[in-house]
């Protein structure tokens, strides 16, 4: 079974903090995706990724940047957080090529 | 710009009754569209269409596409408690890393 991981199920931050969200995936999968979920505005893609050190911007990068050192992981940045990044964070896999996305459990983000 | 809209935006039923949650999209290169279930953490797939007219079924849920019309429709019969979630659907355009489009999801309640 695909396993999809985040390093945080819930993480308080003030503003101002430079956060990182980690996500790994074990099945080898070249894409990864960063979504944020907000009430009332559904899943919207933040950045997603198709190889190592490779990345694309989504629907809403602003405020946000992303690495892919290695191709099980790929990390969100936060380089200055701000209260209206306050969100549920949800990182997916997927294989190349191919639409079902695993999820990860997300990460509850406060920005306060 | 891909688009995909879902209705009821929210549902609250009684255990036992059938329900309907629709999709509708309007998708550039259109591939396949998919159902997924979300609880309190990550999104869990349900269903992947590609062929219009085929219904999928799983249990007491099923789904059907229709390309022409472009919508698809998730039913779920016999509703139990653990059935209450948000039910998403997206959009696959295909391209390799492209991601899915989502929809807003259905917050669908059931009550005892």
């Amino acid at each position: 079974d695909v396993k999809v991981t985040q390093s945080s199920r819930y993480l308080v931050k003030r503003t101002g903090e430079k956060v990182f969200l980690e996500c790994v995936q074990d099945m080898d999968h070249e894409n990864m995706f960063w979504y944020r979920q907000d009430p009332g505005l559904g899943l919207r893609l933040i950045y997603f990724s198709y190889d190592v050190k490779m990345k694309e911007k989504g629907d809403i990068p602003e405020g946000y940047s992303v690495s892919r050192e290695k191709k099980e992981r790929f990390s969100l940045i936060l380089e200055s957080a701000s209260t209206n990044q306050t969100s549920m964070y949800l990182c997916a896999s997927s294989p190349w090529d191919r639409p079902k996305q695993y999820f990860g459990p997300g990460t509850r983000l406060t920005v306060t | 710009e891909d688009k995909v809209v879902q209705s009821p935006l929210s549902l609250v039923v009684h255990e036992g009754d059938t329900v309907t949650l629709n999709c509708s999209y309007e998708v550039t290169n259109f591939r396949s569209l998919l159902w997924y279930k979300q609880e309190k953490k990550a999104p869990t797939f349900l269903f992947m269409l590609t062929s219009s007219g085929i219904e999928k079924k799983s249990g007491r849920l099923s789904s059907i596409l229709d390309k022409k019309e472009l919508f698809s429709i998730l039913n779920i019969t016999a509703t139990q408690t653990g059935d209450s979630a948000v039910y998403l659907c997206a959009a696959y355009s295909g391209g390799g890393a492209d991601g899915l489009t989502f929809g807003k999801g259905t917050h669908l309640i059931i009550q005892p």
